[in-house]
């Protein structure tokens, strides 16, 4: 158990809908990350927060978006749902920005989205 | 930006026999270099790492060595076990603002008993 929670763990919507994935990292990790992983594309870096503020963006799409809150849990959210976007979500953390001497990530479960 | 080949895709091996996984990277100034394990249906787990400073590393049966000037990393797993059997992945750290990690395509790993 890497200390780093999701959920929900599954999730089935329909296309066009709205979703909300959420996560928390290990205590005392400020740093929250959002990968994608597909069976075509591998693990693909979406965004990270460090403290609440957004730290560096990969291919996101516009459709989603992100947030980090003060108690430094982190929601994803997905709009607009196609079905290409079924895919596991997964949530890492760390404890350390750029440029400091950590930069291990730790994964959560995932969240399995299903778009129908 | 950083971009991680790995190889091969896939690597069958008999129990006991030692296993190799290779990547490379595009960024000379990446500095920290993690391999994952994924089981089916889990969660990717950190298994070692190294850093950019450091030539080889070493934990129980596995290591990672890593040649800066070739801009490739590897990952070697000695005396198999049938529990090794999963998705290995290798990642570079972007050094665009952040602490983005670019990650290889993935090595399915199978251990034959």
């Amino acid at each position: 158990d890497s200390g780093v929670t999701q959920t929900p763990k599954h999730l089935i919507t329909a296309t066009g809908q709205r979703v909300t994935l959420r996560c928390s990292p290990r205590s005392g990790d400020l740093s929250v990350y959002w990968y994608q992983q597909s069976l075509d594309q591998g693990l693909q870096f979406l965004i990270q927060y460090y403290n609440g503020e957004e730290r560096a963006k990969g291919n996101i799409l516009e459709r989603f978006s992100a947030q980090q809150f003060p108690d430094l849990h982190s929601e994803l959210n997905l709009s607009s749902l196609e079905l290409g976007d079924s895919a596991l979500y997964f949530c890492a953390s760390s404890d350390r920005d750029a440029g400091l001497s950590n930069f291990g990530q730790f994964f959560g479960p995932g969240t399995r989205l299903t778009v129908l | 930006g950083e971009n991680v080949e790995q190889h091969p895709s896939t690597l069958s091996v008999q129990e006991g026999d030692s296993a190799v996984i290779k990547c490379t990277y595009s960024d000379s100034a990446s500095n920290y270099f993690p391999w994952y394990k994924q089981e089916l249906g889990k969660r990717p787990q950190l298994i070692i790492d190294i850093r950019s400073n450091v030539g080889e590393k070493k934990d129980q049966r596995i290591a990672v060595t890593l040649n800066k000037t070739a801009k490739h990393f590897s990952l070697h797993i000695t005396e198999t076990q049938p529990e090794d059997s999963a998705v290995y992945f290798c990642a570079a750290r972007s050094m665009e603002y952040g602490n983005k990690l670019v990650f290889g395509a993935g090595t399915i790993l199978r251990v034959k008993s």
